[in-house]
């Protein structure tokens, strides 16, 4: 089955500083990378999203970067701040009945 | 408000007694699934549903039963619940129409621990 693994496990930073949050895959077929972000106490929510046809996707300050010969995929947020402090996780797989999900990556942002 | 709603968000219970986790969806989605989050291990796909009627499962079922009788329900049962059920539950549901990567909505979660 699929294996994905999330690194940094905990990410501090400065607020108006940059993030990243890197993923690698196992699985060759996977095809859909959603990242989502999980505030205290609450669901995750997606927040971006890419397919296997797209090497890059942005949203206002978040991007996601995928590469599928490498098996990687990132998370990239700038210009962060406090609000952007949660849990981010990133999964991969084939529609939602075999997503995989990463462990998770507790970022801090500092004021 | 279109939402995913859980009840209970916190129960304990104890080993053995059975209990019933409500999920529900007012977003006539037709695809809806139950994770637990671990520490450290992240979200695991319990069981989920593509429609009435239609479950499987998913990356880590034992010890969990769910139904879904109605569309927007989708009920996780623990028959005899055991410590290391002890966890972060959510509900999520998506609509699944042509495009199984639609957007999955989660739920607020429950935090269930068993003593």
């Amino acid at each position: 089955g699929e294996n994905v693994e999330q690194h940094p496990s905990t990410l501090s930073v400065q607020e108006g500083d940059s993030a990243v949050i890197k993923c690698t895959y196992s699985d060759s077929a996977s095809n859909y990378f959603p990242w989502y972000k999980q505030e205290l106490g609450k669901g995750p929510q997606l927040i971006i999203d890419i397919r296997s046809n797209v090497g890059e996707k942005k949203d206002q300050r978040i991007a996601v970067t995928l590469n599928k010969t490498a098996k990687h995929f990132s998370l990239h947020i700038t210009e962060t701040q406090p609000e952007d402090s949660a849990v981010y996780f990133c999964a991969a797989g084939y529609g939602y009945s075999t997503l995989t999900f990463g462990k998770g990556t507790m970022l801090l942002v500092s004021p | 408000e279109a939402q995913v709603t859980q009840n209970p968000r916190y129960l304990i219970t104890v080993t053995g007694k059975k209990l019933t986790v409500t999920c529900s969806q007012n977003m006539n989605h037709e695809y809806m699934s139950w994770y637990r989050q671990d520490p450290g291990l992240g979200l695991r796909q319990i069981y989920y549903s593509m429609n009435v009627e239609v479950t499987d499962k998913g990356d880590v079922p034992e010890g969990y039963k769910v139904s879904r009788k109605e569309k927007r329900n989708f009920p996780l049962i623990l028959e005899s619940p055991s410590p290391n059920q002890t966890s972060l539950y959510f509900c999520a549901s998506s609509l699944w129409r042509q495009d199984p990567t639609d957007t999955q909505y989660f739920g607020p979660g429950t935090r269930l621990t068993v003593l």
